[in-house]
């Protein structure tokens, strides 16, 4: 089955700095990876997501690339600001067939003042 | 549009009990999934529904079921209580497979 490694697990930036992330995954046949934020007390929230046939997807100050050779998709946040401070995970499915998503670790991200 | 909602938001039971937790997803979303959060495992997937039809399943024992009605709401039900069952138990709607997944709150459950 699928398997989805993230790292780094922890993450500090000053912040204004830019933060990566970085996730592999097993299964070639996935075609969907969406990254959630998640906050204390509170469900993962979707922020971007990025589908197979496309290499890279921005929105704001978000940002995420996918290399389908090499199995590594990543994000990218730049600009970090206080309030981007939170877990991030994430994920890898097989959209058309189900909705059973495989989840990263997740990467505690803190934005240092 | 109102979000996914989750009751109760939070339960405490004693090990050997049952309980019942309800996902009531998006209006005109008709796939429910869900999950179960843990800090060491993280993210874990149970099941998901679609149609009132069970179409896929984690690697959960039979204590872990679920069921999904007619209104596309769903509710998932865990036997026997573990102090293990111990998580955050989280619960995503989507239109259906092609699109995107949206989780609520979840449902704190503590087993002692």
């Amino acid at each position: 089955g699928e398997n989805v490694e993230q790292h780094p697990s922890t993450l500090s930036v000053q912040e204004g700095d830019s933060a990566v992330i970085k996730c592999t995954y097993s299964d070639s046949a996935s075609n969907y990876f969406p990254w959630y934020k998640q906050e204390l007390g509170k469900g993962p929230q979707l922020i971007i997501d990025i589908r197979s046939n496309v290499g890279e997807k921005k929105d704001q100050r978000i940002a995420v690339t996918l290399n389908k050779t090499a199995k590594h998709f990543s994000l990218h946040i730049t600009e970090t600001q206080p309030e981007d401070s939170a877990v991030y995970f994430c994920a890898a499915s097989i959209k058309g067939e189900d909705d059973k998503i495989i989840f990263g670790k997740g990467t505690r991200l803190h934005i240092l003042p | 549009k109102a979000g996914v909602t989750q009751t109760p938001r939070y339960l405490i039971k004693t090990r050997g009990q049952q309980v019942t937790l309800s996902c009531s997803p998006i209006s005109g979303h008709r796939s429910v999934s869900w999950y179960q959060q843990t800090p060491g495992q993280g993210l874990q997937f149970l099941f998901e529904y679609f149609s009132e039809t069970q179409r896929n399943k984690g690697n959960f024992p039979g204590r872990f079921s679920g069921r999904q009605f007619s209104n596309s709401r769903s509710e998932m039900n865990v036997s026997t209580l573990e102090l293990g069952d111990s998580a955050l138990y989280l619960c995503a709607s989507s239109r259906d497979s092609t699109y995107e997944q949206y989780f609520g709150p979840g449902t704190r459950l503590t087993v002692t």
